[in-house]
């Protein structure tokens, strides 16, 4: 059974740094294709994606918010870390952390409940 | 472009057919992800790369792409599909992923 579960502040003051573990279970992050990584979803609003970080190290962030983040491993640990810099309240949101596989589009089969971050 | 836009919102009567539509650039190169998300729930994986539905997922569920337009078909809508629908593909680089704006679905 694959579980990923979300931990990390649920309220950070604007400007500062927000950190967010993922950690999962139920598969490796060592596996050829496999890539976990961040969705968020300001309260009423869509989906958005975050940041991606897959089996090879590889890392790709969202454009517009790539000087703010940095995305780790460690895969011994099955935990992914997720920073974001210089918070601001148009950060609230729930933030998902989600695995992915399968396709070159990396569709997301596990998702994480989801934790709620407000900037305030 | 690195954007995907879907129709706000769409309705359909209990068990007719809807078809929800994501119209992008890259979608002429990308297969198209959807996911489903009902109210305080998160989302989950309903089609992915070229009409693959996960375990689990009702064969009413399909997809179809014809250029810059994918589409989501519900065969026989039924009153547990209303939700909100989400697509999701790389942009137009490649490098980066993106979702749609959501349509929300209203069973009749």
């Amino acid at each position: 059974q694959i579980t990923l579960k979300e931990s990390g502040p649920t309220l950070v003051k604007p400007t500062q740094t927000l950190t967010l573990t993922c950690s999962f279970s139920g598969f490796s992050l060592s596996t050829i294709g496999m890539g976990v990584g961040w969705i968020r979803q300001p309260p009423g609003k869509a989906l958005e994606w975050v940041s991606l970080i897959y089996w090879d190290d590889d890392k790709r962030y969202r454009p517009s918010l790539k000087s703010r983040l940095t995305i780790t491993k460690d895969t011994s640990k099955n935990q992914v870390v997720l920073t974001m810099t210089n918070m601001d309240p148009v950060d609230t949101a729930t933030y998902y952390c989600v695995r992915g596989s399968g396709s070159y589009t990396l569709p997301f089969h596990n998702w994480g409940q989801g934790i709620l971050v407000t900037v305030s | 472009s690195s954007e995907l836009t879907q129709d706000p919102a769409v309705s359909v009567a209990l068990g007719q057919t809807v078809k929800i539509t994501c119209h992008g650039d890259s979608l002429t190169s990308y297969y198209t992800n959807w996911y489903q998300q009902k109210p305080g729930q998160a989302p989950v994986l309903v089609i992915y790369a070229k009409n693959n539905r996960p375990s689990g997922i009702p064969d009413r569920f399909s997809d179809s792409n014809s250029g810059n337009t994918a589409s989501l078909t519900i065969t026989g809508a039924q009153a547990e599909d209303e939700a909100d629908y989400y697509c999701s593909s790389r942009d137009t680089s490649g490098d980066h992923l993106i979702f749609g704006g959501g349509t929300k679905l209203t069973v009749l």
